[in-house]
């Protein structure tokens, strides 16, 4: 059964500064990782997808490295700004029969203050 | 704004009532999914359509019975429900689970539910 990881669980930095998430997976046999934001009581916004062939993705401020072999990936946002405060979450989902399922990380709490 | 919409965005109920959620997305997705989502826990699976048939039901209670009209059209209906299913109940489309097993999930805003 897939597991998924994320680290840490809550993250407070001053504006500006540079930070990276953790996702770790237990599977490695994985179509994809996608990594969503989520603002309180809103629904997931996709941020970035990465293919099991790919190694990384980058969607301005935002860079998502993949290495599957190790079951881990990382999100990096540069130059931190308070409207990037969010719950971000990474979801995997699997090959073989399972490629309908996400399954998602329980989330890193991202506090950005001004 | 999301590509996805969901209706009505709050709902409160009684537990001896009949309510239904919506879903609407005009993406061309034939992949559509319901979500539950308790405060502070991940997203769980509830279920999967594809090309407007019940592909994947994940041991989810008959009290919710979902619908699909067509393949832009999602429903939930909801009966007798319990307190514990107060949740964000969230709707999300891909291309397709074969077409597309690489296509992101775009996912609503939810519909925050309150059953009393």
């Amino acid at each position: 059964k897939q597991e998924v990881t994320q680290i840490p669980a809550a993250l407070s930095v001053p504006e500006g500064e540079n930070l990276v998430l953790n996702c770790s997976f237990t599977d490695s046999a994985i179509y994809n990782l996608q990594w969503f934001r989520q603002d309180p009581g809103k629904g997931l916004t996709s941020l970035l997808l990465i293919q099991s062939s790919q190694r990384e993705q980058t969607s301005g401020r935002l860079n998502a490295s993949l290495d599957k072999s190790s079951g881990r990936s990382t999100l990096y946002i540069a130059a931190s700004q308070p409207g990037d405060s969010a719950t971000y979450l990474c979801a995997v989902k699997g090959s073989g029969g399972s490629n309908y399922k996400l399954t998602f990380g329980k989330g890193t709490l991202l506090t950005v203050n001004p | 704004d999301t590509e996805v919409t969901q209706t009505p965005k709050h709902l409160v109920m009684g537990m001896t009532n009949k309510k239904s959620l919506k879903c609407e997305q005009h993406m061309g997705h034939r992949a559509m999914y319901w979500y539950k989502q308790k405060a502070k826990k991940p997203p769980e699976l509830m279920f999967v359509y594809s090309y407007e048939k019940l592909s994947i039901n994940e041991s989810v209670p008959s009290r919710f019975s979902p619908e699909c009209p067509n393949s832009s059209l999602l429903n939930l209906h909801l009966h007798a429900l319990q307190p514990e299913d107060s949740a964000l109940y969230l709707c999300a489309s891909s291309q397709g689970l074969s077409r597309g097993p690489n296509s992101p999930l775009h996912f609503g805003n939810g519909t925050r539910l309150t059953v009393t």
